[in-house]
């Protein structure tokens, strides 16, 4: 069974300050596609970031960066240098490769960053 | 504009009175997917299509039924709508098999009472 947990509820920062939102998957699968979206406080999902089972490289986008750890099942997110619009709830999905692929979403992290 | 369509937006109905949910992409896009939301559950898969006349169960598909006649178009139905599919709804499209990132609609608040 597919699984992705995102234990972190809720997450409160002061601006400026870095923060990590964890991202903890299960799969039997070998071959599986990680996925980060964003949902703001206006309501509509956002794509980030999709990574799939062989690229292990992290990945940075600016103040955003990707860390992947086969070896642990996890993919976090880290937004350094955080910003009041960064406000958002960020969710976690795992997708796998085949005939027939269901999407499993984490239960999503609301990030708020206070001024 | 690339984009997902969802109607209607905002929907009040009474348990027991069927509804549709219409759904449509212009992106050509092959994979296409119901989600509902839910406060503390994410978001879970109701139903979701690989392409034209090929649809399969989520998580969550008890009490809704889908169609895809056409690639645009994937319409989600309550045949008897109840008070526990008060939810927020969610259509996405996507690349081919789900393995792409997907592209929201607007999503539907929808009250059974």
């Amino acid at each position: 069974a597919q699984k992705v947990t995102q234990a972190q509820t809720e997450i409160s920062v002061v601006e400026k300050e870095d923060v990590t939102l964890d991202c903890v998957y299960e799969t039997r699968d070998t071959t599986y596609y990680l996925f980060w979206y964003k949902q703001p406080p206006s309501g509509e999902l956002v794509f980030l970031i999709r990574r799939n089972s062989f690229d292990e490289q992290n990945e940075i986008s600016g103040r955003y960066s990707w860390n992947f750890q086969k070896s642990t099942s996890s993919f976090n997110f880290t937004i350094t240098a955080s910003q009041v619009v960064d406000s958002a709830v960020y969710f976690c999905a795992l997708s796998r490769y085949s005939s027939a692929s269901k999407i499993i979403f984490g239960s999503g992290t609301r990030l708020s960053i206070r001024p | 504009e690339a984009q997902v369509t969802q109607n209607p937006r905002y929907l009040i109905t009474v348990t027991g009175k069927k509804l549709t949910v219409t759904c449509s992409q212009n992106m050509n896009h092959e994979y296409m997917s119901w989600y509902r939301q839910d406060p503390g559950l994410g978001l879970r898969q109701i139903y979701y299509s690989m392409n034209v006349e090929v649809t399969d169960k989520g998580d969550v598909p008890e009490g809704y039924k889908v169609s895809r006649k056409e690639k645009r178009n994937f319409p989600l139905i309550l045949e008897s709508p109840s008070p526990n599919q008060t939810s927020l709804y969610f259509c996405a499209s996507g690349g081919t098999g789900g393995i792409y990132e997907q592209y929201f609609g607007p999503g539907t608040r929808l009250t059974v009472t």
